[in-house]
């Protein structure tokens, strides 16, 4: 077991629709990056959450967006949902920010938009 | 630009060795990881590479060679368990890339009796 947990599991959205999904980090873990996975494709990174702050960010738009809080938990928000936001979406934390190491992730959020 | 390859399917059977390579060009390299998915589950970390060579880590190794951007995951006495995804990423490093992997897109290796 991996000890970071992802919600919802699964869910489905429309076209236009918001979207919150949540993270709970490993214990001992401050940093937590999120990831989008396509079918059939490798995770792409969205951004990375360090002490509150963002601290790195991929190639995606501004509707995706993201908080960490105190406990080191964190949530990915993605507004104006399109058909192509359809993925598994992963949460993995580590233990700190430069090289890093090894990522523990959840089991993902799989949405689904119609 | 950012370009991982790694073949798309293999085939094995059970007992057997496969080695699946990964070739890379990143704008930075400052690690390469291998991880493991199976369907429907969460990637499980396999191996990192940061120097040339070989690391071991019981039926798995992992081999780099910096110079020519290449990789590869070798894995001996197959199991049907193994039947999984396996990702190479690369770390890049480097401004604003903190914590940033990223990945090829996995190749689905499929373990016969």
């Amino acid at each position: 077991e991996t000890g970071v947990t992802q919600s919802p599991t699964h869910l489905i959205k429309t076209r236009g629709q918001q979207v919150t999904l949540r993270c709970s980090s490993q214990s001992g873990h401050n940093t937590v990056s999120w990831y989008q996975q396509a079918l059939g494709q490798g995770p792409q990174f969205i951004f990375q959450y360090y002490r509150e702050e963002e601290n790195g960010r991929g190639n995606f738009p501004p509707r995706f967006s993201g908080l960490q809080f105190p406990n080191y938990s964190s949530e990915l928000n993605v507004n104006a949902l399109e058909l192509d936001d359809s993925a598994l979406y992963l949460c993995a934390s580590s233990a700190g920010t430069g090289s890093p190491g090894e990522l523990f992730f959840g089991e993902g959020s799989r949405l689904t938009v119609l | 630009g950012q370009n991982i390859d790694q073949p798309t399917e293999m085939t094995a059977t059970e007992g057997a060795i496969v080695q699946i390579n990964c070739t890379y060009q990143t704008s930075g390299f400052n690690g390469l990881f291998w991880y493991q998915q199976h369907a429907g589950e969460a990637p499980t970390f396999l191996s990192y590479n940061v120097l040339d060579g070989l690391e071991e880590k019981g039926r798995f190794s992992s081999f780099l060679s910096r110079s020519k951007g290449y990789s590869y995951l070798l894995l001996k006495e197959l199991q049907m368990k193994d039947s999984a995804s396996y990702l190479c990423a690369v770390f890049p490093g480097g401004s604003g890339n903190t914590g940033k992997l990223i990945f090829g897109q996995g190749t689905t290796l499929q373990v016969k009796p």
